[in-house]
């Protein structure tokens, strides 16, 4: 049982590449998440996922597209990279509804981005 | 959702308790308390949940009063493995979106 695995983990780009964040959970959750936190600050919501095949916008969308096409996992996309979009990126997991400890989130490791 | 302002640090020393408070006042009635811990390069993790009144783990105790309007997560005797951010959340189990604050930087000094 891994939990919440993001690949890969470090990541350098130069402005204007493009990548793709995965983001894999073996719990059968239904909501996934993703986050970006900055250096000294708090996690901000990018965009979040309530189930195969949905996708909504958080806090910061701008610059980021997501797909969950299969339940376990949840890819988070940069079509064109910017220097502002570097980050630390959180993806996490949640049971919606009868989970042991309400809307418990589960956590990956993190993928450090840096955009040149 | 619920807004929570919390402080934005704290500072202690190892064996000393220490309580944070979060303030949620449009806290709804259906509404969790949620408290994680984030070590630096690490994601948070759940540390303890409590809807009223008093919730302890092997980690933390959570008071809630009556009126819900806050919480203080309270840490027993901590050590310097306790140096961490804490986010306060708020939310029920039907809430998918889920925002985190600044949340506050507690450090601990021998």
């Amino acid at each position: 049982n891994a939990g919440v695995t993001q690949t890969p983990k470090f990541r350098v780009l130069k402005t204007g590449q493009s990548m793709t964040l995965l983001c894999a959970q073996d719990m059968n959750h239904e909501y996934m998440y993703w986050y970006r936190q900055d250096p000294g600050m708090g996690l901000r919501l990018i965009h979040y996922s309530v189930g195969e095949g949905t996708t909504a916008k958080g806090e910061v969308p701008d610059g980021y597209n997501v797909s969950r096409l299969k339940k376990q996992n949840f890819l988070l996309g940069l079509e064109s990279a910017a220097p502002s979009q570097t980050s630390v990126y959180f993806c996490a997991s949640s049971y919606d509804t009868g989970g042991p400890r309400t809307g418990e989130l589960f956590f990956g490791e993190g993928s450090r981005l840096t955009v040149l | 959702l619920a807004k929570t302002t919390q402080p934005i640090s704290m500072d202690s020393y190892e064996g000393q308790e220490v309580n944070i408070t979060c303030s949620h006042n449009n806290i709804a009635t259906n509404d969790y308390i949620t408290w994680y811990q984030q070590f630096p390069s690490q994601g948070p993790r759940f540390i303890i949940q409590g809807y009223k009144t008093k919730v302890t783990n092997e980690v933390a105790s959570l008071f809630i009063p009556a009126d819900r309007k806050s919480s203080t997560l309270s840490l027993p005797r901590v050590s310097l493995s306790d140096t961490a951010v804490y986010y306060c959340l708020v939310g029920n189990s039907s809430a998918s979106k889920i925002i985190f604050g600044s949340g506050t930087r507690l450090s601990i000094r021998p």
